[in-house]
């Protein structure tokens, strides 16, 4: 059984330009959440795609946008970079979007993007 | 809102021997998850072990135990016999029982290195 895939591993975008991250869940998952990590901040909860909609958004600027697709496979973009965006993503698919407390989030490895 | 605090600085822990890491946290939900997440240097998050806040026994998986003590707001993982490979950053994080919930709230996390 495949994991949670994201790509690209890395990336390196300049101040301004805009960039998009992918997700490819578990098979059958539905639920997708994308999180923020720096040294500074920790993880932080970017938002939650459950069955396309969003469900559940972080405190992070309008810059910070997500989508699913059909599939469960999830985008997040980031426009108009600013340097304090450099930060490893990390992607995560749930089986249930029920808030069963035991519901094991599985993460992929995630994209580390650097802003210069 | 829930909070979880990991205060410990790095940590070295000699080979086979066993090794507690903290985790108090706060919330106002009645009912709730908790999480260990392990994540070594390559970024994946690895799931570890869960106690729900309504079990009464302590939860173990293989070589990982979590001593939960709900009066104190406590969650502390105990990794036995350690091994090289337990070299990495140890996470705590819980989720709240609600319907749509699957936002993670994380720790700042705890570094530990196995030394032979």
């Amino acid at each position: 059984k495949a994991g949670v895939t994201q790509t690209p591993r890395y990336l390196i975008k300049t101040r301004g330009q805009q960039v998009t991250l992918s997700c490819s869940p578990i098979s059958g998952h539905r639920s997708v959440s994308w999180y923020q990590q720096t040294p500074g901040q920790g993880l932080q909860f970017l938002f939650e795609y459950f069955s396309e909609t969003q469900r559940n958004k972080g405190n992070f600027p309008g810059r910070f946008s997500g989508r699913q697709f059909s599939n469960s496979r999830s985008e997040m973009n980031v426009s108009t970079l600013e340097l304090g965006d450099s930060a490893l993503y990390l992607c995560a698919s749930s089986l249930e979007g029920q808030g069963a407390v035991n519901t094991e989030a599985f993460f992929g490895q995630g994209t580390r993007l650097t802003v210069v | 809102a829930q909070k979880i605090t990991q205060t410990q600085p790095g940590m070295f822990v000699q080979e086979k021997e066993a090794v507690t890491l903290d985790c108090t946290y706060d919330t106002s939900d009645q009912s709730y998850g908790l999480f260990w997440y392990k994540q070594p240097s390559s970024g994946e998050m690895i799931f570890l072990i869960y106690q729900g806040s309504y079990d009464e026994q302590n939860a173990t998986e293989g070589r990982y135990s979590l001593n939960f003590q709900k009066a104190r707001k406590s969650a502390n993982l105990v990794i036995s016999a350690s091994q090289l490979g337990d070299s990495a950053m140890y996470f705590c994080a819980m989720r709240g029982s609600y319907y749509g919930n699957n936002r993670l709230a994380f720790g700042k996390g705890n570094q530990v290195v196995v030394i032979p």
